[in-house]
């Protein structure tokens, strides 16, 4: 147990629906990440969050969004789904916001099914 | 583009002996470097790492070897056992940046047999 909580763990819903995921990351870690694992693109980053801010962004497509309150957890925003946004995604999370051995620690993720 | 290629799909090897795992990357800005193991249904889970100042990283039975000019690292598992048996992602990062984001490799499905 990596202490990141992620919730749901399985959603399914169809093509043109907004849902929300969730993530809370481990106690004391500021950092939240957001990672898409679909079967053709393997993991791909999709933003990080520090302390409330973003820091740094991936290929995250216009259609999701995220933030993370002052309580630290994030939610991860996906509207409009299609299908090819069928996918498991995982939050991970990590004390600073970058820097070396600032090791990432990945919730169980959420599948994501788009019918 | 794959900036981080991890070639074998997978991988079998004998309880006992050692496990290569290897990645490749193209991107000559990363300067930082990790393993992750993943088991079905769980998150990936981190192993070890090592940095571009470096070119070995030692930890219990897992070590990380970096060449730098050939864009190259290798995850040696020693011994191998049964439950090592998982998917194993190489990723890799930019430390400079004011982010962490990491890109990872497509994975190499290990499995260790008895």
């Amino acid at each position: 147990d990596s202490g990141v909580t992620q919730t749901p763990k399985h959603l399914i819903t169809a093509t043109g629906q907004r849902v929300t995921l969730r993530c809370s990351p481990r106690s004391g870690d500021l950092s939240v990440y957001w990672y898409q694992q679909s079967l053709d693109q393997g993991l791909q980053f999709l933003i990080q969050y520090y302390n409330g801010e973003e820091r740094a962004k991936g290929n995250i497509l216009e259609r999701f969004s995220a933030q993370q309150f002052p309580d630290l957890h994030s939610e991860l925003n996906l509207s409009s789904l299609e299908l090819g946004d069928s996918a498991l995604y995982f939050c991970a999370s990590s004390v600073a916001g970058g820097g070396i051995y600032n090791e990432q620690f990945f919730g169980p993720g959420t599948r994501l099914t788009v019918l | 583009d794959q900036q981080v290629k991890q070639n074998s799909p997978s991988l079998s090897v004998q309880e006992g002996r050692i496990s290569i795992l290897n990645c490749d990357y193209t991107n000559s800005m990363f300067d930082y470097f990790l393993w992750y193991k993943k088991y079905p249904a769980e998150g990936p889970t981190f192993l070890i790492s090592i940095s571009s100042i470096k070119d070995k990283n030692e930890d219990g039975r897992f070590t990380v070897f970096l060449n730098k000019s050939a864009k190259h690292l290798s995850l040696h598992i020693v011994p191998s056992q049964p439950g090592d048996s998982a998917v194993y992602f190489c990723a890799a990062s930019i430390l400079t940046g004011g982010g962490n984001k990491l890109t990872f490799g497509t994975g190499t499905q290990l499995k260790v047999e008895l």
